[in-house]
């Protein structure tokens, strides 16, 4: 089971570009790496999924290296309404299954 | 996109009771179902996988006596806490997967948050 590993926390400025970096070493050939979004007292939300390389949707980047072991979440020009906890979360639908989720990163998003 | 229902999104009970929390894909088929519960500032903690139709899985340190995981339909799973006590209080989300939602992309419930008195 792929385990992985995030900052606790994070400040950042209204407008600006945040990265989270996620570390997941032993990543199987079969997981994808997906990020999701959890406010206070919410379920998680999806914001992005990738396999490898770099994926684009309307809310967030996801960049993955060639050896997939980290990935990167990019959130451009973030708003006080970011302000959430971050978590990737490493896992496949083949064979025997489960997701667990790490610490998760607390992004605070100042004015 | 895929929509997962869960209820009650709160309850509070009194100690010795059982509480149900209910867990619907309503556009989707969920062939699994995961169950989660978090405390205040902590990250969620897997507490079982459920297969339609199939026994839970549950996690190491997880009473399965004591939170028993139903997965009767395709659409439906329901966590029971039985004789629950103070120390059950928590958040307890569900989450699902199923072609629909995406072959590998969990979509989540609302969350149940669980006040036991």
């Amino acid at each position: 089971l792929a385990k992985t590993t995030q900052p606790i926390s994070m400040d950042s400025y209204e407008g600006q570009e945040v990265n989270i970096t996620c570390s997941h070493n032993n990543i199987a050939t079969n997981d994808y790496i997906t990020w999701y979004q959890q406010f206070p007292s919410q379920g998680p939300r999806f914001i992005i999924q990738g396999y490898k390389t770099k994926v684009t949707n309307e809310v967030a980047s996801l960049f993955i290296p060639a050896d997939r072991k980290s990935s990167t979440l990019s959130l451009p020009r973030v708003s006080l309404s970011d302000t959430a906890v971050y978590y990737c979360l490493v896992g496949s639908t083949s064979g025997t299954y489960k997701y667990i989720f790490g610490t998760g990163t607390r992004l605070k998003v100042l004015a | 996109g895929a929509v997962v229902s869960q209820h009650p999104s709160r309850v509070i009970c009194k100690s010795g009771t059982s509480v149900k929390i209910e867990c619907r894909s309503l556009d989707f088929q969920a062939t699994t179902m995961f169950w989660y519960r978090q405390f205040p500032k902590q990250s969620l903690m897997l507490m079982a996988t459920s297969n339609e139709g199939s026994k839970a899985t549950y996690e190491q340190g997880v009473e399965k006596d004591k939170f028993l995981i139903n997965h009767a339909s395709l659409t439906l799973s329901t966590l029971t806490v039985t004789s629950a006590h103070p120390e059950d209080s928590s958040f307890y989300i569900c989450s699902a997967i199923g072609s629909a939602s995406g072959a590998n992309v969990l979509t989540f419930g609302a969350g149940s948050r669980l006040t036991v008195l």
